[in-house]
């Protein structure tokens, strides 16, 4: 057990809804970290938060979004959803530079 | 961040050692070698990291060559529960906790599988 936790476990929506996915860090982490993981590519960083402040976005679309609120809990918003954004998405948390702590993931499938 | 080219697949038999190679050829002085592993769609755990020296923890040993371009993780004594991709990743060491430099770019990793 990492210490983050991800809600929900699974998601089957469909095309065209909109989903929350949610992250909770490891107790003391300020930078969260959202990846993509999927079958053709791969696990990809999407965007990374710290205490509340946007840090980095890469390969992040434009129908995604994220924030992370002052009790440093984190949401991934993805609208207007397509076949191709089926995936795993994972959350990761960490305090020091050296490590980071991934969540179970949120299984997503859009039918 | 350096670009690594991992084997796409090795296997090893139970209880012993699981040399996994990374080849990193570009990689810059201020670069660190990370490992991670992913076990059946479960999120990535952190294994080791080094920038010259070797290093070992409970879980692992990183060999890192005198050029630094190449690296090998040995898990000493295999188990099933290894079985995993694992991914070597090359990246700065963060200045600062929160900057940019902390995501990871996973390449394809090594499919290690261990066999009874």
């Amino acid at each position: 057990d990492s210490g983050v936790t991800q809600t929900p476990k699974h998601l089957i929506t469909a095309t065209g809804q909109r989903v929350t996915l949610r992250c909770s860090p490891r107790s003391g982490d300020l930078s969260v970290y959202w990846y993509q993981q999927s079958l053709d590519q791969g696990l990809q960083f999407l965007i990374q938060y710290y205490n509340g402040e946007e840090r980095a976005k890469g390969n992040i679309l434009e129908r995604f979004s994220a924030q992370q609120f002052p009790d440093l809990h984190s949401e991934l918003n993805l609208s207007s959803l397509e076949l191709g954004d089926s995936a795993l998405y994972f959350c990761a948390s960490g305090r020091w530079a050296n490590e980071q702590f991934f969540g179970p993931g949120t299984r997503l499938t859009v039918l | 961040d350096a670009k690594t080219t991992q084997p796409p697949s090795m296997d090893c038999a139970e209880g012993r050692a699981a040399n996994l190679p990374c080849n990193h050829s570009t990689i810059s002085g201020n670069e660190y070698v990370y490992w991670y592993r992913q076990i059946h769609s479960q999120g990535p755990q952190y294994i080791i990291h080094g920038l010259k020296n070797n290093e070992t923890n409970e879980m692992a040993s990183l060999i890192i060559t005198e050029d630094r371009k190449s690296s090998t993780l040995i898990l000493p004594h295999a188990t099933l529960r290894d079985t995993a991709v694992y991914y070597c990743i090359v990246r700065p060491l963060p200045p600062v906790v929160g900057t940019s430099y902390g995501k990871l770019t996973f390449g394809q990793g090594t499919i290690l599988t261990v066999h009874p």
